[in-house]
């Protein structure tokens, strides 16, 4: 089982609507979460982090994260042509140190005008 | 414009040649990696440093060196490239080791 799991889609959503990806992780351990999104070609940059059971809202995103049933979701809400990117988790199992950030492989989101 | 410096941008290297990609930020970050990321294998850490002066092996450190002899710098070395090294290299930093992670551009490195 990989440790961070993603589906790789593609996702497609129609313009406007709300986009939801989803990411599961295997350490109960794990500490903190993160989502990026990448475009082709580009870095991943930050959208969000979360480190708490609940929802996290930021403008037109939300993290929601449930550490029971270790997942952690990223809605887009008024989904827009501009947010058409991977997007990947990250999740930092327990302990201490840097290296314990481990990315899922990504989903692929188009958002269709 | 605070951030991360990755050079050089794309390189195309022959197999057996020596290579360092350099990284430098300048946000006085502690905490540094490196990673490539490949289609359908996604990010997977090389090397990482908690602080200056310490470093440390991730998940695919074989062939790959780095150093971190202060705050702002930390270069990864393939001592003697080979083809499966072909692969897009992001440097990163993060302010502490629970933190978000900041990239640097990138490197895109083909080795013939």
């Amino acid at each position: 089982q990989k440790e961070v799991e993603q589906n790789s889609g593609p996702l497609s959503v129609p313009e406007g609507a709300i986009a939801s990806l989803n990411c599961t992780y295997s350490d109960r351990g794990s500490q903190s979460f993160f989502w990026y999104r990448q475009y082709s070609g580009k870095s991943p940059e930050l959208i969000m982090f979360i480190y708490s059971n609940g929802d996290k809202e930021d403008g037109r995103f939300t993290a929601q994260l449930n550490k029971a049933s270790q997942y952690v979701s990223l809605l887009i809400r008024d989904s827009q042509p501009s947010d058409s990117a991977t997007y990947l988790c990250a999740v930092r199992h327990g302990g201490q140190g840097a290296q314990k950030l481990v990315f899922g492989q990504g989903t692929r989101l188009t958002i269709n005008p | 414009i605070a951030g991360i410096t990755q050079a050089p941008t794309s390189q195309i290297l022959a197999a057996g040649r020596r290579m360092t990609l350099r990284c430098t930020q300048d946000m006085r970050h502690n905490a540094m990696y490196w990673y490539r990321q490949d289609l359908g294998l996604g990010l997977r850490l090389i090397h990482y440093s908690n602080t200056a002066g310490t470093t440390g092996k991730g998940e695919v450190p074989d062939g790959y060196s780095v150093s971190r002899a202060n705050t702002d710098d930390f270069p990864l070395t393939l001592a003697s490239a080979v083809p499966s090294q072909t692969s897009v290299y992001f440097c990163a930093s993060s302010e502490a080791d629970n933190s978000p992670l900041h990239f640097g551009n990138g490197t895109r490195l083909t080795v013939t």
